[in-house]
């Protein structure tokens, strides 16, 4: 069984347009995270959730909306699409304080 | 601000030699100190961890670190490196404050040669 799953693992975009990616976790965890990965391999963590309550909000612009409809599942909306989005997006979890497990990461690709 | 230096982009090892990857933080409190390692088009995976408590930690794979208060460093350390160990690796530290966060280092990239 998958811990953190993300789908989908590839996503070629256009400029402009509007997508969605989808992570669940099956470990228990109350904690669940997005990460932006650019080429560099920076890893930058964009929005935490705890028992479905938005609790880190890092400076990302408001394209982004994060959803988690239960504490085993955080959704990542992007509207308007830029070329500076493409970037690998990793969904995570922990117990708070604990360690993370990691998605296997979406590599977006905006054209 | 708390921050994490990797001071090595990259480091080249060759297989069967020892490996030390090193890691500097920022941080006013004692932190929590973590090693995660990604291979290439993976997730992150978890190596080790230092909370409290003995300072030299193991971990998984064969791989250690050492928590040095005085030198702000938790360095990385495995004694016979394999070919299969080639990845990027990464030093986080997390604090509590305001929701758990953890801030990463930019990673130093191991290269095994035969």
């Amino acid at each position: 069984d998958t811990a953190v799953s993300q789908t989908p693992k590839y996503l070629v975009t256009q400029m402009g347009n509007d997508k969605s990616i989808k992570c669940e976790q099956n470990l228990g965890h109350d904690t669940m995270y997005w990460y932006k990965q650019d080429s560099k391999k920076f890893l930058k963590i964009m929005f935490s959730y705890n028992n479905k309550e938005l609790i880190i909000n890092e400076t990302v612009p408001n394209r982004f909306s994060p959803k988690s409809p239960d504490k085993a599942h955080l959704n990542l909306h992007i509207n308007s699409l830029e070329l500076g989005d493409s970037a690998v997006y990793f969904c995570a979890s922990s117990q708070v304080y604990h360690e993370q497990y990691f998605g296997p990461g979406t590599r977006l690709t905006v054209t | 601000a708390q921050s994490v230096t990797q001071p090595d982009i990259h480091i080249t090892v060759s297989e069967g030699a020892s490996l030390e990857l090193r890691c500097n933080y920022s941080y006013g409190a004692t932190p929590y100190l973590f090693w995660y390692v990604q291979s290439p088009g993976q997730g992150l995976q978890l190596l080790l961890k230092y909370f409290s408590g003995d300072t030299l930690v193991q971990g998984i794979k064969g791989f250690e670190a050492e928590f040095k208060r005085s030198q702000s460093s938790f360095n990385l350390r495995k004694p016979s490196v394999h070919w299969s160990d080639a990845a990027e690796y990464f030093c986080a530290v997390g604090e509590g404050t305001g929701g758990f966060k953890t801030i990463f280092g930019a990673g130093t990239r191991l290269f095994v040669k035969a």
